[in-house]
């Protein structure tokens, strides 16, 4: 079963505005990371923010983590053309070994 | 420093035949993990091997399906007799500590698109 669930699962807005997405787990996680796929290609790494940390910048991205709420949120802010792909929650479970993906959430930047 | 290498990036088999899809870690890496992903779908664990041993394959198909990461060369995900089911996109990730090190973060390659006739 999937750990975690995206929301929306599509997205899109005009070039230059907030892009929001969250995602929702189920278990106790060690953190939460934040991919981005390109149609076609293969995954790149965001953002990661631990278990103990609530907010993080990178750039353009902020990213917030609610513990109690098992949930997770990533900010694009001023989106552009180029933000245009599919993004990926994911999770390591505690005491496993392995990172667990969501659904993702399809983004459409139109210019 | 050359990323996450796999090939074929393409492969087209017929129903019964058998598909090898390799992987190469980046530079350093001896962690492994095989996903699988369905268009329009998120990433299915399938296999976490290091070197020599498989660690995790509570996501692999209990048969047709195997994995290795031997001490020389590419890790191989191998599917026998295979069948429209297994059309999908197969991804290798690697990291240098594993999931529980200091980051987690894995590198991904471009993914070996598997289509069974």
């Amino acid at each position: 079963s999937q750990q975690g669930e995206e929301d929306p699962q599509a997205l899109s807005i005009q070039e230059g505005e907030n892009a929001t997405m969250n995602c929702s787990y189920k278990t106790s996680i060690n953190n939460l990371q934040w991919y981005r796929q390109n149609s076609g290609r293969g995954l790149v790494h965001l953002i990661l923010i631990r278990s103990n940390e609530r907010e993080k910048h990178s750039g353009r991205l902020r990213v917030t983590l609610d513990t109690s709420k098992k949930s997770s949120s990533l900010l694009i802010t001023a989106s552009r053309a180029a933000d245009t792909a599919s993004y990926f929650c994911a999770t390591i479970i505690q005491g496993a070994q392995k990172l667990v993906f969501g659904q993702g959430t399809r983004l459409t930047i139109n210019p | 420093n050359a990323g996450v290498m796999q090939n074929p990036r393409h492969l087209v088999r017929r129903r019964g035949q058998e598909a090898r899809l390799r992987c190469s870690p980046m530079k350093g890496h001896s962690h492994v993990y095989w996903y699988r992903q369905l268009p329009e779908e998120g990433l299915k664990f399938m296999v976490y091997l290091q070197k020599e041993n498989i660690i995790d394959e509570s996501g692999m198909p209990k048969e047709r399906f195997s994995a290795e990461f031997p001490k020389e060369g590419p890790s191989i995900l191998r599917i026998q007799q295979v069948v429209r089911g297994d059309s999908a996109a197969y991804f290798c990730a690697s990291s240098r500590w594993g999931t529980l090190g200091d980051t987690g973060e894995l590198f991904f390659g471009e993914g070996s698109r598997l289509t069974v006739l």
